[in-house]
């Protein structure tokens, strides 16, 4: 089973908005990410956790804020956000600690208003 | 800097022919190679990995690797319109959990 789930699909939110992603994975990984991809860009990192501790943090700005409340579990909570935040957000989770083969999930698409 | 190289196509492929799509990387030491296959509007989806220096062959699919030359290769043989999509080329340079993405080729199979 390779399958990673993430909840919403869709989501529309206003700047002053407060909302949460969701990413969920059974494989027993021990590493996750969240990436951000815009239209026909590459999958751009944000966060990564690793072992349930943020290993990763690519300079995203303060008003994304991840968190993983267990190994199966990532959450990515949203505060006033900007219209240039509407993209593709996707997660994917890996074996970790060597093992780099990333598994993602169908992602969200958010739109900002 | 650190890169991963490709040619962003599109690159046009008749129908039951060779899709031959490339990628060639910056840092010497790198280990493992990914690619990875995104229709427009899903998530990219893994479907070749390989570590060691030649070929790894999966069904259609076959990557190459020549660290020497610092080049990966994917080619899709018996090549069908369900192919077409954006093929991302992924290294893992650092050892750490961080792959760098290419900024993919769209490969367009003709009917």
């Amino acid at each position: 089973d390779t399958e990673v789930t993430q909840t919403p699909k869709h989501l529309v939110m206003g700047m002053t908005n407060k909302k949460s992603l969701k990413c969920e994975q059974h494989m027993g990984h021990r590493a996750m990410y969240w990436y951000k991809q815009k239209a026909k860009k590459p999958p751009e990192l944000m966060f990564v956790y690793s072992y349930e501790k943020l290993s990763i943090n690519e300079s995203v700005p303060s008003r994304f804020s991840p968190e993983c409340p267990n190994s199966s579990l990532l959450n990515l909570h949203l505060h006033a956000l900007q219209p240039e935040d509407s993209a593709l957000y996707l997660c994917a989770s890996s074996r970790g600690q060597g093992d780099y083969e990333q598994y993602f999930g169908p992602g969200t698409r958010l739109t900002v208003t | 800097q650190k890169e991963v190289e490709q040619n962003s196509g599109p690159l046009s492929v008749p129908e039951g022919a060779i899709a031959s799509l490339n990628c060639t990387y910056s840092d010497r030491g790198s280990q493992s190679f990914f690619w990875y296959r995104q229709y427009s509007g899903k998530s990219p989806e893994l479907i070749m990995f390989i570590y060691s220096n030649g070929d790894k062959e999966d069904g259609r699919f076959t990557a190459q690797l020549n660290k020497a030359s610092q080049y990966v290769s994917l080619l899709i043989r018996d090549s069908q319109p369900s192919d077409s999509a954006t093929y991302l080329c992924a290294v893992n340079m650092n050892r750490d959990d961080k792959i760098i993405f290419g900024k993919g080729t769209r490969l367009h199979i003709l009917p």
